[in-house]
Parts: structure tokens; C-alpha cells; sequence
């Protein structure tokens, strides 16, 4: 079964400076989807980044890039020139390929715990 | 372009009483999909539908169900409630052939 590890309890960053969220996954499927959701304290899950398995590039968007080492099965995220708004939990997530429909719909991702960030003035 | 919209927002149940949510998704979307997110569990995949039909199921008991529309729109029921259903439930909406989900803010239910 696939699993999600998130075991970063929680982070600090000075504001401006980078950060690296941790998450390592465990799955048998050769083809699979990463993602990363920040939810803030209002609860909203928000979507960031997605990367997929057989993706040769790291994924990247706007502040936001993913650090994916198949070998290694981790998908860390950095965020670059941390900002206040970004005080958050932050969920590593995955998709296996199996549950894509014909279609290539999305349907159950499976997430991490998360990891509560915290940005400094 | 509307996002998610999930009502209630709030809901305070007793336990045995039953309750419904709606879930309505962004326009043109045609998956939804339902979780629920306690402190101690985390996040958890309830049910997948798409054009009207489930097409995922989580490991919940079937005290737990659901309905999708002919416009999308769905709906989950939980019967019987008890203490441990108090979670927040998230509704979740995607379009064919593309990556990301998108979420709605979350129904927050208390089991008194």
C-alpha cells in the first residue's frame, strides 16, 4: 500500500530565507503523482506543485520547487524567499497510477501527516 | 471562476443524528472527491464520484455515503453519528486529464 512520511514536526524560517519541507513515499506502481497542499489556518486545502514519476525535471512554480529523487523516493519541497503569508501546514500527497480512470481523472490521494511551518519576522 | 463552495461551513450534531453536506464543485468539473481530516488519523480519502457514479471508496464504515448529481453537485451523509466523526470533512473537485485538485474550505462537524 502506498504510504506518505512526513516526519519534520515543525519548521521555523527566518523571512527571505529558503526552506525544505520533507516527505518520502513508499509505493510499488512505476507510475505515480506527487503533490504538495498548503492549508492555512482557515483550513482550505490550496494546491502548490505536482510532480510526476516519470517527470525527468524537477517541478517548479514560481516560489515553489520540488526536490524529487526517485532512487531515493523523496519529493522535498523548497520554498524560496519565505514570506509571513507562508505560516502554514504543508501536506505531501500521492497519487498512484492505478486509481487514474480512463478519463485521467483524479481520485484518492493519499497524504502525509504534514509539517506545521512557521515564518519569522 | 467560483471555486469549491462547501455548506455548511459549521455544524454541530449529537451523537445517533445523521447529517448531509454539500459539496458544490468548480464549474465543468466532473470528479469530486470527499475527505475527512482529524488530528489524529490526518487526512483521509472517503469516496471518489464522477458523472453521477462512485468510483473510489476509502475504508470507512457505510455508515459514511454519498451521491453526485446530474450537475456535479454531491452530497455525503453520515448516519448515526458518534464522538469520533467530528472531523473536518473536504470536498475536493477535479477536471479530466488534469493534475491538481481543487479544494473547497471545509465543512468543520462537532459530535457533541
Amino acid at each position: 500500500a502506498q504510504k506518505i512520511t512526513q516526519t519534520q514536526p515543525g519548521m521555523f524560517v527566518q523571512e527571505k530565507e529558503a526552506v525544505t519541507l520533507d516527505c518520502t513515499y513508499d509505493t510499488s506502481d512505476q507510475s505515480y503523482g506527487l503533490f504538495w497542499y498548503k492549508q492555512p489556518s482557515s483550513g482550505e486545502m490550496i494546491f502548490l506543485i505536482y510532480q510526476g514519476s516519470y517527470d525527468e525535471q524537477n517541478a517548479t512554480e514560481g516560489r515553489y520547487s520540488l526536490n524529487f529523487q526517485k532512487a531515493r523516493k523523496s519529493a522535498n519541497l523548497v520554498i524560496s524567499a519565505s514570506q509571513l503569508g507562508d505560516s502554514a501546514m504543508y501536506f505531501c500527497a500521492m497519487r498512484e497510477a492505478s486509481f487514474l480512470s480512463y478519463t485521467g481523472a483524479n481520485s484518492k490521494l493519499t497524504f502525509g501527516k504534514g509539517i506545521t511551518l512557521s515564518v519569522r519576522p | 471562476k467560483a471555486g469549491v463552495t462547501q455548506t455548511p461551513r459549521y455544524l454541530i450534531k449529537t451523537r445517533g443524528q445523521q447529517v448531509t453536506l454539500s459539496c458544490s464543485p468548480i464549474s465543468g468539473h466532473r470528479s469530486v472527491s470527499w475527505y475527512q481530516q482529524t488530528p489524529g488519523q490526518g487526512l483521509q480519502f472517503l469516496f471518489e464520484y464522477f458523472s453521477e457514479t462512485q468510483r473510489n471508496k476509502g475504508n470507512f464504515p457505510g455508515r459514511f455515503s454519498g451521491r453526485q448529481f446530474s450537475n456535479s453537485r454531491s452530497e455525503m451523509n453520515v448516519s448515526t453519528l458518534e464522538l469520533g466523526d467530528s472531523a473536518l470533512y473536504l470536498c475536493a473537485s477535479s477536471l479530466e486529464g488534469v493534475n491538481e485538485q481543487f479544494f473547497g474550505p471545509g465543512t468543520r462537524l462537532t459530535v457533541l
